[in-house]
């Protein structure tokens, strides 16, 4: 019953330095996103992947890449990390993007430190 | 410019009384309204929601208010227990999961 899995759990990275999140569901969802939360901003969505095979930007997609490796599981690469991407990372997933109904279910989180 | 706006940062209630969660929202296509409630170290776990043909929704001890000339929302949840505290966040959509907007969120402490 994992639902939304995300790893690592923390990382602290030096400015300058790439990392990949790791995302994966086993909700057989078709829908997947990357989205960051900054404190007083609430959550702010990077990139999205609607169903395999595709990806598009969000609101804040600059300094990050996104892949959509296979139907569960959606990484997050920073290649040049920078102070200003220091924040917690929630992975999410819906059975589609459109529809009333639609609802997220997010992962537990990655924060993220860059110094 | 923040569409959807959450303006208390903090609530703290009585264990048994009212919580009452404010939302207000700027854009008048969203038609679609949603809240998370989020634990520390753990994801937003989905609430409650409402569509925009709708003006109440209810679910339990949560009930969710829209009032599209105003265009504000709002969680009620009676009665408030321990386990309520949390962060609040509302969310709004102009179709679609991914135009989803997030507000700020609202640290809801219950007190006993």
């Amino acid at each position: 019953n994992a639902g939304v899995t995300q790893t690592p759990k923390f990382q602290v990275l030096k400015t300058g330095q790439s990392m990949t999140l790791q995302c994966a569901q086993d909700m057989n969802h078709n829908s997947m996103y990357w989205y960051r939360q900054d404190p007083g901003m609430g959550l702010r969505l990077i990139y999205y992947s609607a169903s395999e095979g595709t990806t598009d930007k969000g609101e804040v997609p600059n300094g990050y890449n996104v892949s959509r490796l296979n139907k569960r599981e959606f990484s997050l690469r920073l290649e040049s990390a920078a102070p200003s991407q220091t924040s917690v990372y929630f992975c999410a997933s819906s059975e589609w993007t459109f529809g009333e109904n639609e609802k997220l279910f997010f992962g537990s989180g990655t924060q993220l430190s860059v110094l | 410019d923040q569409q959807v706006k959450q303006n208390s940062p903090s609530l703290s209630v009585q264990e048994g009384r009212i919580s009452i969660l404010n939302c207000d929202y700027t854009n008048s296509m969203f038609d679609y309204f949603l809240w998370y409630k989020k634990y520390p170290a753990e994801g937003p776990t989905f609430l409650i929601s409402i569509s925009s043909i709708k003006d109440k929704n209810e679910d339990g001890r949560f009930t969710v208010f829209l009032n599209k000339s105003a265009k504000h929302l709002s969680l009620h949840i009676v009665p408030s227990q321990p386990g309520d505290s949390a962060v609040y966040f509302c969310a709004a959509s102009a179709g679609g999961a991914q135009k989803l907007v997030f507000g700020q969120g609202t640290r809801l402490t219950i007190n006993p």
